[in-house]
């Protein structure tokens, strides 16, 4: 099994700042690794796909880099609905596994 | 538009079965895979187990392998999942996802449902 390991497990900024998240697997994905965001008591929302394709409807801001073992999700420039808890996912074999997430919470 | 509507969660005793379903619509439901994934109370996601468009393909994370089975009728566009022999760690909310059906391999997951939660408990 694949395990994927987020950092930081928690992520303080304010409003305006750039958030840079982290998510490295125990093996190689290439670059089959996606994220998502979750907003408190709704469903995972699809950002990022195959490390770096953005969703539809997914604004510019957001944006996904790395291949291998080490990808990173950036968000420039933080709007107050981006406050969450982001997760990674490889679908480089099964099973699927997902991080344990990072909570972005305003500073 | 996309929906997802599950149902069938509530409260189980151990050892108990519930049976989940997904209601799709909105998008050609025979030519997409399909998983249901979990949360438990306050926890991340876990994938349970997939299946595939036609329902000839199935996988499962090992914590259910043996007690859970997918299954899905494209006639009627559900989704469904049996839980057999469940336990306490079984209690999380259940989401069904629609997979992006993208040209290599499953998932990620495009679109989910609200989730259905299922307590496991005496």
């Amino acid at each position: 099994e694949i395990v994927l390991t987020q950092s930081p497990g928690t992520l303080s900024l304010s409003p305006g700042e750039r958030a840079t998240l982290s998510c490295r697997a125990s093996q190689n994905v290439i670059s089959y690794l996606a994220w998502y965001q979750q907003r408190p008591g709704q469903a995972p929302r699809l950002l990022i796909y195959d490390t770096s394709n953005r969703a539809t409807g997914i604004p510019a801001r957001f944006s996904g880099s790395g291949s291998g073992t080490d990808f990173t999700l950036t968000i420039t420039s933080l709007e107050p609905e981006d406050f969450a808890v982001y997760y990674c996912q490889q679908r480089r074999s099964w099973p699927i596994t997902f991080g344990q997430g990072t909570r972005l919470e305003i500073k | 538009e996309v929906q997802l509507l599950e149902s069938g969660g509530g409260l189980v005793q151990p050892g108990g079965s519930l049976r989940l379903s997904c209601a799709a619509s909105g998008f050609t439901f025979s030519s997409s895979d399909m998983s249901w994934v979990r949360q438990a109370p306050g926890k991340g996601l876990e994938w349970v187990s997939a299946i595939s468009a036609s329902g000839d393909i199935t996988h499962y994370a090992d914590s259910v392998k043996g007690r859970f089975i997918i299954s899905r009728d494209n006639s009627m566009n559900t989704l469904d999942l049996q839980m057999n022999d469940m336990r306490a760690e079984d209690t999380a909310v259940y989401f069904c996802a629609k997979d992006l059906n993208l040209p290599i391999g499953w998932s990620p997951f495009d679109y989910w449902g609200q989730g259905t939660l299922v307590t496991v408990s005496s």
